[in-house]
């Protein structure tokens, strides 16, 4: 029983238009949340994180956006770069120490 | 400078063999992770270690041994009795637990090839 899901497994997006990746989760009791950008036969890398008492938090061209009634958080970057051509995951964790739980990952593919 | 190193970076192996998969981290960090990815499946936590001398099970720990006598190393040890070894497997660890503020961070992966 998947508690984080990542619908797409993959998204192509012109170069300098803005890419969304979305993320549910069905536990209620997650509240942080991160991204990690992952390229073939690497580590991934962090990318950006929220706490669930807030709904926005952007660095850069990235933002994520957090609707705890929805249990849905997005991924913006723009304007979207080649270099941001990833497989990008989502992920999840309850406060304690507890081992973040993994969406199964979107693809994004930046076409110049 | 600080970070995590897995090795070796690819390993065959012959079936019913033991291998043993190296994570060292510079870090000081006290929780270390072992994650495996296979394609369409994202990343599955095998084991976990929050303190020295102490783990856990993840979603998929069968077939998989670990040990964590020193902090700055946690060995996976992948054993005949897992049946679908093939697999890129990522060493992660993070300061405390991986809650809020602790940032988890993965090392470079292995390749594990069954022949």
């Amino acid at each position: 029983d998947q508690q984080v899901k990542q619908n797409s497994p993959s998204l192509s997006v012109q170069e300098g238009r803005i890419s969304i990746l979305n993320c549910d989760y069905t536990n209620s009791m997650f509240d942080y949340f991160l991204w990690y950008k992952k390229y073939p036969a690497e580590g991934p890398t962090f990318l950006i994180s929220i706490s669930s008492i807030k709904d926005k938090n952007e660095d850069g061209r990235f933002t994520v956006f957090l609707n705890k009634s929805a249990k849905h958080l997005s991924l913006h970057i723009v304007p979207s770069q080649p270099g941001d051509s990833a497989v990008y995951f989502c992920a999840a964790v309850n406060s304690g120490n507890t081992p973040l739980v993994f969406g199964k990952g979107t693809r994004l593919s930046v076409i110049a | 400078d600080g970070g995590i190193t897995q090795s070796p970076k690819y390993l065959f192996r012959k079936e019913g063999q033991n291998v043993t998969l190296s994570c060292e981290q510079n870090l000081n960090h006290d929780a270390m992770y072992w994650y495996r990815q296979d394609p369409g499946q994202g990343l599955r936590l095998i084991y976990y270690s929050q303190i020295v001398n102490d783990f856990q099970k993840g979603d998929i720990a069968e077939g998989y041994s670990v040990s964590r006598e020193k902090k700055e190393s946690f060995p996976l040890t992948v054993t005949s009795a897992q049946k679908n070894p093939t697999a890129f497997y990522l060493c992660a660890s993070t300061r405390g637990g991986s809650s809020s503020g602790n940032t988890i961070y993965f090392g470079e992966g292995s390749w594990l090839t069954v022949v």
